[in-house]
């Protein structure tokens, strides 16, 4: 059974203060990597997707993936209010249901950001 | 340009009672998906479409069923609901697989919101 796991949380930090979102994923043949954000009552929307080993930046977020550790994480910095979401991992699930491709994804974290 | 469209928004069904869940898209994408978003178990993967003509089933498929109707159009139906599909549904649509193992996202739809009594 092929897993995507992350902390449920809540995570909480201080305004202006780095959130650092981490997720683990199970299948070791696993191409493309994505964060999406959720709000309360929202559909999930994509903010980063990582295909390569390394960091890779836009705007306050950074997402960093390490295919050797099965890990792949979220950092915002500078954290807003306006960032307290559910913070989905979903990793692509190489020949999960028979297509190449289906996505899994992680039960999320909710994020919260203190004023 | 309105991405990924759902109806209804919201439903209130009896035990027994059948009705369908439309989605639609315009990004002239050939995959489509059907989530469900419960407490706790975040999204899984009810049936998927991997272009037109085709069906699949995910992880949690019983109880329901889909048609592709066309390119845009990608239905789900509850023959006979029950209380445990109380859920929030996704539609989702992407490109094609690419054949290099990049994967393009999924855009999701706003949802719909069922309560089976």
């Amino acid at each position: 059974q092929k897993e995507v796991e992350q902390n449920s949380g809540p995570l909480s930090v201080p305004e202006g203060a780095i959130a650092s979102l981490n997720c683990t994923y199970s299948d070791r043949v696993s191409q493309s990597f994505f964060w999406y954000r959720q709000y309360s009552g929202k559909s999930p929307e994509l903010i980063m997707s990582i295909y390569s080993n390394g960091d890779k930046e836009d705007g306050r977020f950074t997402a960093q993936l390490n295919k050797a550790s099965q890990y792949v994480s979220l950092l915002i910095r500078d954290s807003q209010p306006s960032d307290s979401a559910t913070y989905l991992c979903a990793v692509n699930g190489g020949n999960y249901g028979g297509s190449q491709g289906n996505l899994i994804f992680g039960k999320g974290t909710k994020l919260s950001v203190k004023p | 340009n309105a991405g990924v469209t759902q109806t209804p928004k919201f439903q209130v069904l009896k035990t027994g009672q059948s009705m369908t869940l439309q989605c639609a898209q315009d990004m002239n994408h050939n995959s489509m998906y059907w989530y469900r978003q419960d407490p706790g178990m975040g999204l899984r993967l009810i049936y998927y479409s991997a272009s037109e003509g085709t069906t699949d089933k995910g992880e949690v498929p019983n109880g329901y069923n889909v048609s592709r109707l066309n390119k845009r159009e990608f239905s789900l139906r509850l023959e006979s609901a029950a209380p445990s599909q109380t859920s929030v549904y996704f539609c989702a649509s992407s490109e094609t697989f690419r054949g290099s193992g990049r994967q393009v996202w999924q855009f999701f739809g706003p949802g719909t919101r069922l309560t089976v009594l």
